[in-house]
Parts: structure tokens; C-alpha cells; sequence
């Protein structure tokens, strides 16, 4: 199986600041590669899929980088509604999809 | 709109079994497959596996062979998901979400439904 590994697990921002998360995959997945926001008691949420495709409805802030191993996900400035915690996910892997462990985004 | 609307929270006890269904609205279920991913307390999420809508096939991930079961019933647009011999370490949050199946996403989710394992 191909392991989703995202960094940092924990992040502190305040609103408006830019924050960075990083996925990397263990092989090379192209461009295959989903991002999810979850709320405390919600179900995730698509924001971005093929590494920067944005999902309609999505706020413009959000942004998506990346191919091959290294991907990033970009929120350009915080808003309150934006702390939760974010997966990656690789679609390479036809009918093996892989989330990454998560990065809770928090107020500072 | 596309709507997945799952069952209500279950208490069950160890051995025993559950079935947690994901009703579809919006779209005709045969179009899109479903997974199953399971959020387990304070966990991540963890892909289960899928079935196809148009044929019926599952396909289970590393670690769901044996006790979970995944099911439909076309006439009511519900898939299910069925867990047996119950263990503590099956309490978690389920959820359906559909695969749209150009980019691969899972584009709708359900609400979750909470199962409990306790004696």
C-alpha cells in the first residue's frame, strides 16, 4: 500500500496568517492526490482534488501544490471557519486509497 | 442535491453484530460507487473499502476481510455496511461517501454513524 505521511501533525496560527501543510507520499502518485477538511463532529469535506483542482464552493484561499511525492495545501489567510484538521489522500492506487494521519490546525 | 443520509447511533455489545445503511437521494445510486471509511476515537480516517453499484462487487482494504460486509438494496438507493463478531476496537464513527469515479474523490459524505462496542 502506498503511505500517505503529513507533516506537521499540530500547527498554531492566528487568523489571517498564511499556514503550509505538507503530504508526502511513498512512491510517486502524479498527480493523484485529494485534501479533506474535517470539523470536531462533522464528516470531511473535499476543498481540493488532483493536487490543485479547486472543489466548487470552495473559498479561493485554499490552494494545492505538488506532484510525484511532495505536495502542499495552502490556506493564503486563516479565517476562523478554517481551524479543523486536514487530510491528504492518494487516488493512485486504484481501489486502494490511503489517507494521511492528519494536521489539526489551531487557534494561536 | 445529492444527499447521503446515514443511521442512528448503535450500543452493542462484544459478538454481537450491527448494520449501518447510507441512503442516497439526489442521484441514482447505480451511478457512483460508495466507500466505507471508519474514524476511530480521536483517530484519523481509514478507507475500508468500496462497492461497485453497478455490479454489487466489493472490494475490502487490508484489515476489513472476514467480519465486514458491504451491501445494497437498489429498490431503496441504500448501501449497508455490516460488521460481525463485534470487538471493543470496532467503536468508531462509519462513514458512506461516494467515489466519483473521474478523479477518484469522494465527493459526498455521510453524516456518520457512531458504533459503540461495550459490555
Amino acid at each position: 500500500d502506498i503511505q500517505m505521511t503529513q507533516s506537521p501533525s499540530s500547527l498554531s496560527a492566528s487568523v489571517g496568517d498564511r499556514v503550509t501543510l505538507t503530504c508526502r507520499a511513498s512512491q510517486s502518485i502524479s498527480s493523484y492526490l485529494n485534501w479533506y477538511q474535517q470539523k470536531p463532529g462533522k464528516a470531511p469535506n473535499l476543498l481540493i482534488y488532483a493536487a490543485s483542482s479547486l472543489q466548487s464552493g470552495v473559498p479561493s484561499r485554499f490552494s494545492g501544490s505538488g506532484s510525484g511525492t511532495d505536495f502542499t495545501l495552502t490556506i493564503s489567510s486563516l479565517q476562523p471557519e478554517d481551524f479543523a484538521t486536514y487530510y491528504c489522500q492518494q487516488s493512485y492506487s486504484t481501489l486502494s486509497w490511503t489517507f494521511g494521519q492528519g494536521t489539526k490546525v489551531e487557534i494561536k | 442535491q445529492v444527499q447521503l443520509v446515514q443511521s442512528g447511533s448503535e450500543l452493542k455489545k462484544p459478538g454481537a453484530s450491527v448494520k449501518v445503511s447510507c441512503k442516497a437521494s439526489g442521484y441514482t445510486l447505480s451511478s457512483y460507487g460508495m466507500n466505507w471509511v471508519r474514524q476511530a476515537p480521536g483517530q484519523g480516517l481509514e478507507w475500508m473499502g468500496w462497492i461497485n453499484t453497478n455490479t454489487g462487487n466489493p472490494t475490502y482494504a487490508q484489515g476489513f476481510t472476514g467480519r465486514f460486509v458491504f451491501s445494497l438494496d437498489t429498490s431503496v438507493s441504500t448501501a449497508y455496511l455490516q460488521i460481525s463478531s463485534l470487538k471493543a476496537e470496532d467503536t468508531a464513527v462509519y462513514y458512506c461517501a461516494r467515489l466519483e469515479d473521474t478523479d477518484y474523490i469522494f465527493d459526498y459524505w455521510g453524516q456518520g454513524t457512531l458504533v459503540t462496542v461495550s459490555s
